[in-house]
């Protein structure tokens, strides 16, 4: 079966340092990967999606980046964190079709 | 890009009541619904989906329904347990479905269940 890993769990950074958070699925060859923001425990929203290594398309103009260097790994970053980059950060992966599965996300408190 | 909207943002029930949430979108061209639940500090995990080739599915206390004609869906949680408690999402597609995998998530709906 296919199991998604997001980590760290939780991150606390202050204003203006990296980012990095990581993510991997297992059981599943080249799917499509997602990063997911959910502020204020309401609403999500999509940050990246990539269909394949080093395809990255951006949704929103943003202080954020993402990289997939290899085929089951998705990398979120920033290079300086603002206040406002706080969040609850998901991963999520599809196998290609509209159906996709989340892992446990990030919290990232920016201070 | 599709646009879903829904209600309520909030609901409370007493355990063994019915509770049912709505979805309504915008794209005609929509073909894929999924339901989402996140317990508190978790990420979402799909509970039930639906493709506009049908109008109901169930999952035993779950049921999902799609009205097509006006652009809405359903969720319907029966005999409800204080498990059920959590946030619930909606979502479709961003494009009408041609982007596979890219969702427009609803606001969500925050369900209690009273013992």
């Amino acid at each position: 079966s296919q199991t998604i890993h997001q980590w760290p769990a939780t991150l606390v950074q202050p204003v203006g340092s990296p980012l990095s958070l990581e993510c991997t699925v297992e059981g599943t060859s080249n799917p499509n990967l997602y990063w997911y923001r959910q502020a204020a425990g309401r609403g999500l929203q999509l940050l990246f999606y990539s269909v394949g290594i080093g395809q990255i398309s951006s949704e929103v103009p943003q202080n954020l980046s993402a990289s997939r260097p290899q085929d089951r790994q998705f990398i979120l970053s920033s290079k300086k964190l603002l206040l406002s980059d706080s969040g609850f950060y998901l991963c999520a992966w599809s196998g290609g079709g509209n159906t996709i599965y989340f892992g446990e996300g990030s919290w990232l408190t920016v201070v | 890009g599709e646009n879903v909207e829904q209600h309520p943002s909030t609901l409370s029930v007493q355990e063994g009541d019915s509770a049912v949430i709505k979805c309504t979108y915008s794209d005609s061209a929509s073909n894929y619904f999924p339901w989402y639940k996140q317990e508190l500090g978790k990420g979402p995990q799909l509970i039930i989906d639906i493709r506009s080739n049908v109008g109901e599915k169930k999952d035993q206390r779950i049921a999902v329904t799609l009205n097509k004609t006006a652009k809405h869906f359903s969720l319907h949680i029966t005999e409800t347990q204080p498990e059920d408690s959590a946030v619930y999402f909606c979502a479709a597609p961003w494009d009408g479905g041609t982007s596979y995998g890219k969702l427009t998530f609803g606001q969500g709906t925050i369900l209690t269940v009273h013992p």
